[in-house]
């Protein structure tokens, strides 16, 4: 079956802007989580989604940083007036359920480029 | 809080030796583990996991990991590398009541012929 996926797969964009990054999850998984991997903090965790709900934004690196979810599905991150800082690949993953222990689905990531 | 250290940035090794890469965790509770692998360009696959059934744990592509709660450790290990297994390998710990995963910072695998 189809996987999580995720868009643009690349994404160059200028200092000062906003960007969307999008994530598809694995159709029925409940659950939904956003990582950041940088090469100076390595894998890092941002946000989780159960259904449309994110109870805790405190992985969010700064307010800059929002994300939202709608219909239990498609999930959106956006980050307002980009900074250098920010480059990063952002991956997205799913689970059936949010319970410890069980397996999350990872997606191939947006590289951002900020210039 | 949680942590990960995986020891060693990168390891090398010659095609059909032994793969051992390592992992230590802290937490305050028994811990969910896992390993994952990322292929160049690629999202993160899962290996394996514990999740307290067996403390020795068999996953794809002929890895395994022992968990062994006086070390703190969760040693990733496959007997025979292939050119097939280099890759960045992740080591993650998840608190039972928590899904989220926080990551050790990698340890990059190289297989030379």
């Amino acid at each position: 079956g189809a996987g999580v996926s995720q868009s643009p797969s690349n994404k160059v964009t200028e200092k000062g802007k906003d960007v969307e990054l999008r994530c598809d999850p694995i159709s029925g998984h409940t659950a939904l989580y956003w990582y950041r991997q940088s090469l100076g903090q390595g894998l890092e965790f941002l946000i989780y989604f159960q259904g449309n709900s994110a109870p805790d934004k405190s992985g969010l690196p700064s307010d800059r940083f929002s994300a939202e979810r709608t219909g239990g599905s498609v999930s959106t991150l956006t980050i307002q007036r980009t900074q250098q800082e920010d480059s990063a690949v952002y991956l997205c993953a799913s689970s059936l359920v949010l319970v410890a222990g069980v397996e999350q689905f990872f997606g191939p990531g947006t590289r951002l480029t900020v210039l | 809080a949680q942590s990960v250290t995986q020891l060693g940035s990168h390891v090398s090794v010659s095609e059909g030796a032994l793969v051992l890469l390592r992992c230590n965790y802290s937490s305050s509770v028994p811990p969910y583990l896992f390993w994952y692998v990322q292929y160049p360009n690629q999202g993160l696959q899962l290996l394996l996991k514990y999740t307290s059934a067996a403390t020795l744990v068999k996953g794809i592509n002929g890895f395994e990991a022992e968990f062994k709660k006086s070390e703190t450790s969760f040693h990733l290990t496959k007997p025979s590398a292939h050119m097939s297994d280099a890759a960045e390998y992740f080591c993650a710990v998840s608190d039972t009541g928590y899904s989220t995963l926080t990551f050790g910072k990698g340890t990059m695998l190289l297989v030379s012929p």
